[in-house]
């Protein structure tokens, strides 16, 4: 059974960096073909990918948002840490996790909301 | 970059049959996925590579890709059907994801 679940500051304030965990079971990292992705949803708005790590370490972001991204994993903790920089109010946003597998997210983490002010 | 284009709203009466569209440039060469999202919940993939259904999603979730139109159907709808669909790509030519800007299904 896949399971992720996202943790991480509910609250940050303007130019600060954000740092989301991603934490997994019941799947590896290090399996061929295996990633993890991470999505955000601003409240009453559409879904927005952010960026995704594959197994072998390969890394893709977002265009948009890719001078403020960061993706890494830690495959013996089963988990995947995003950093965004130079937050925004505009970044507030639920934000998910998703296990990713041969182009689409077949299992989601319930969502962690980061609200960002002053 | 590519652009995905849903229509925000459908509504459709319990027992009819729903179909929400999901456009883009020659769409009918990449594989479209869709993802059922309800209040408060995250997302929930309900069809992958066009028209394979994940297990435990009913057979009354369908899709087809054509030309510039993807498009989920959903027959006998019912009241628990009404939520947030989402479709999405990968974009090979810039190797990231894409989403639809989303379409809300009122079941009337």
């Amino acid at each position: 059974q896949i399971t992720l679940k996202e943790s991480g500051p509910t609250l940050v304030k303007p130019t600060q960096t954000l740092t989301l965990t991603c934490t997994f079971s019941g799947f590896s990292l290090s399996t061929s073909g295996v990633g993890v992705g991470w999505i955000r949803q601003p409240p009453g708005k559409a879904l927005e990918w952010l960026a995704l790590i594959y197994w072998d370490d390969d890394k893709r972001y977002s265009p948009s948002l890719k001078s403020r991204l960061t993706i890494t994993k830690d495959t013996s903790k089963n988990q995947v840490v995003l950093t965004m920089t130079n937050m925004d109010p505009v970044d507030t946003a639920t934000y998910y996790c998703a296990h990713y597998a041969d182009y689409y997210f077949d299992y989601w983490g319930q969502g962690t909301l980061v609200t960002v002010s002053s | 970059s590519y652009v995905l284009t849903q229509p925000p709203s459908v509504s459709v009466a319990p027992g009819k049959t729903a179909r929400i569209t999901c456009g883009g440039n020659n769409i009918g060469s990449k594989s479209v996925h869709w993802y059922q999202q309800k209040p408060g919940q995250a997302p929930v993939l309900v069809i992958y590579y066009d028209s394979d259904r994940p297990s435990g999603i009913p057979e009354r979730f369908s899709g087809s890709n054509s030309g510039n139109t993807a498009t989920l159907t959903i027959s006998r709808v019912e009241a628990g059907d009404e939520a947030d669909y989402y479709c999405q790509v990968w974009d090979s030519s810039s190797d990231h994801a894409v989403f639809g800007g989303g379409t809300q299904l009122t079941v009337l």
